[in-house]
């Protein structure tokens, strides 16, 4: 186990749902991050948040939405997804924003009908 | 054209076999470079981390090689194991923004009996 921990492991939603998903780590670590890993394609960086600060948004539709209330919570709250939402989403923490090592979640396989 | 490529896309390989996948990457500067064991359906796991300094890093039967001068890794696996069928992702760490992940699209190796 890398010490983040992620709920639920398996999603299925439809596409009027409201739903969150849940990451924690009790690492001591001041990064947090959320990826989406669709098949055959590089992971892509969401969300950054660095000390409770969300200091990147690459471009995320707004039907994703973060939330970090303390350094060792994150969340995805998600809704009104569209089927090509269907993927892995992953969340990573490191100690800082940067160079420091990245450990992952198991990841949330989310499924949108 | 992403800048992080990994070949071969996949691989199949007999029990007991020795394999070297390749990265290429056009990130410069960076600050280090990362090989990551994916599991089917599961989080990135870190097998090593170098800097641009170091030529490489072993953990076990996996030995990572740098070449900053031609921008290429490759990790080599030595009398691999069944256990060893995953997805292996090169990730550069780009100084110049702000430390972010550039992730390849990974290698798909699948170890036989």
């Amino acid at each position: 186990e890398t010490g983040v921990t992620q709920t639920p492991r398996h999603l299925v939603m439809g596409m009027t749902n409201k739903k969150s998903l849940k990451c924690e780590q009790h690492l001591g670590h001041n990064a947090m991050y959320w990826y989406k890993q669709s098949a055959k394609k590089p992971l892509e960086l969401m969300f950054v948040y660095n000390f409770k600060e969300q200091t990147e948004n690459n471009s995320v539709p707004s039907r994703f939405s973060p939330e970090c209330p303390n350094s060792s919570h994150l969340f995805l709250h998600l809704h009104t997804l569209q089927p090509e939402d269907s993927a892995l989403y992953l969340c990573a923490s490191s100690l800082y924003r940067g160079t420091t090592e990245a450990f992952f979640g198991q990841g949330t396989r989310l499924t949108v009908v | 054209k992403n800048q992080v490529e990994q070949s071969p896309q996949s691989l199949i390989i007999l029990e007991g076999k020795n394999c070297t996948l390749q990265c290429n990457y056009t990130v410069s500067p960076f600050s280090n470079l990362r090989w990551y064991k994916q599991d089917t359906g599961r989080g990135p796991v870190s097998l090593t981390i170098m800097t641009f300094s170091e030529n490489t890093k072993s953990n076990g039967r996996y030995t990572a090689t740098l070449d900053a001068d031609t921008k290429q890794s490759s990790l080599h696996i030595t009398a691999s194991q069944l256990s060893d069928s995953a997805s292996y992702i090169c990730v550069v760490n780009a100084f110049m923004q702000g430390g972010k992940l550039i992730f390849g699209q990974g290698t798909e190796l699948s170890v036989k009996p």
